[in-house]
């Protein structure tokens, strides 16, 4: 089915590893973002793409990259990953051709950082 | 920046029971969408609302919002254990950024059989 999908769906990272979360999406939809959330928080955003070729911060960007590869993919890295970035980390698309202008969400990523 | 307020942050409820939850805005929304997050799930789109003082309807459930569009509230109607779940509203400023929406922190909702 069409949708978002998000890998890996789990990740323990030790203190200053990095890595990479990938998010792909296949329906052609124009934004996407980056939310990670935490119990009583929420859903914060890290980052977004407005269209390919264009990236901004949201709420919490401090520890983050991210990169719009193309249309389809938008990923999200940790350069020295620390405890307080444990978290679910979700992704999510938009298109505003739809009448519902709803976000569709990926299935998650849940990061361990010890 | 704008926040987003819901309440309230938890809701028991028995099965059949009626159930509310608010969400209001410290700024004017040019819209407001819900979404529902099962246990261990993803959030998922379940409306939009535009217009001041829109009302929509899915069979049990009724979405409003204000006439200020500040604020917003999602009813429903007889509770089943299959409602249980976080319902978030999340709002997009008003003359604001087109492409962000601000997600209120949710209602946890749990029903008794």
């Amino acid at each position: 089915n069409a949708g978002v999908t998000q890998t890996p769906k789990f990740q323990v990272l030790k203190t200053g590893q990095s890595m990479t979360l990938q998010c792909a999406q296949d329906m052609n939809h124009n934004s996407m973002y980056w939310y990670r959330q935490d119990p009583g928080m929420g859903l914060r955003l890290i980052y977004y793409s407005a269209s390919e070729g264009t990236t901004d911060k949201g709420e919490v960007p401090n520890g983050y990259n991210v990169s719009r590869l193309n249309k389809r993919e938008f990923s999200l890295r940790l350069e020295s990953a620390a405890p307080s970035q444990t978290s679910v980390y979700f992704c999510a698309s938009r298109s505003y051709a739809s009448s519902s202008y709803g976000y569709t969400f990926g299935s998650g990523t849940r990061l361990t950082v010890v | 920046g704008q926040q987003v307020m819901q309440i309230p942050q938890y809701q028991h409820v028995q099965e059949g029971e009626d159930f509310t939850t608010y969400c209001n805005s410290s700024t004017t929304l040019s819209n407001i969408q819900w979404y529902k997050q099962r246990p261990g799930g993803h959030p998922v789109f379940l409306i939009q609302l535009v217009k001041s003082g829109e009302v929509k309807k899915q069979k049990r459930l009724t979405f409003q919002f204000g006439e200020a569009k500040k604020n917003s509230s999602l009813h429903i109607t007889a509770t089943q254990t299959t409602d249980v779940g976080t319902y978030f509203c999340a709002g997009l400023n008003s003359g604001g950024s087109n492409y962000k929406l601000t997600f209120g922190k949710g209602t946890l909702l749990t029903v008794n059989p």
